[in-house]
């Protein structure tokens, strides 16, 4: 078993639906990484997290430390946040998650 | 664009070839990193440079040799490649150990 999981794996949207997907860990961590890989591999960081809850644009990442989850979302999608979409956490180095491939359609 | 990139963005090789993955930052960024994603698989961490000494080796096998010449300049040496090679390999780097990684596009391997 992965020592990170995400859901789902695949996911599809209508344009403009709200967008969550998980993240769950089950070591210890210093910090939780949110990253989207678009069609041909590029890699973006979006989110590192220890705490709480971080913004930016239409995407918000939240962590709960003691249940060993986090969550990101998406508002009003578009089909550009077409991607897949990793958690990462980092014990001392980072283990990443499979990822969830997001399809969000017209 | 991260500032982070990788040369060739494609790549077949055989079985008996000797090939080198380039990934090339100017961030200022003092820790380089080099991935492997294979398919419905998580990405795997397969060397770390810091400062550009070698701090980790994820029990790659040998006929992957990298070198890091410089803080900017990061190279993935391959050499007697298996079929199972083929995959995806990424490029990161970032301030320091531990800081947020930045990822270039990436070089898509075939080996046959």
């Amino acid at each position: 078993k992965n020592e990170v999981e995400q859901s789902p794996q695949n996911l599809t949207a209508q344009e403009g639906e709200f967008i969550t997907i998980n993240c769950s860990y089950s070591v210890g961590i210093s910090a939780l990484h949110w990253l989207q890989q678009h069609p041909g591999g590029g890699i973006v960081s979006l989110f590192m997290l220890s705490s709480g809850k971080k913004k930016h644009g239409r995407l918000i990442a939240t962590i709960n430390i003691q249940e060993k989850h986090s969550s990101l979302h998406i508002t009003a999608s578009h089909p550009r946040d077409s991607a897949v979409y990793i958690c990462a956490v980092r014990p001392d180095k980072l283990i990443f998650g499979t990822g969830t491939r997001l399809q969000v359609f017209p | 664009e991260t500032g982070v990139t990788q040369t060739p963005r494609h790549l077949v090789m055989g079985m008996t070839n000797k090939k080198s993955l380039k990934c090339e930052q100017h961030l200022g960024h003092n820790a380089m990193y080099w991935y492997k994603q294979s398919a419905k698989k998580p990405l795997e961490l397969m060397f770390v440079y810091s400062l550009e000494e070698r701090v980790e080796n994820n029990s790659v096998p040998s006929r992957f040799s990298p070198e890091c010449p410089n803080s900017s300049h990061l190279f993935l040496h391959l050499h007697t490649l298996q079929p199972e090679d083929s995959a995806l390999y990424l490029c990161a780097s970032s301030l320091d150990m531990g800081d947020t990684q930045y990822f270039g596009p990436g070089t898509r391997l075939t080996v046959l």
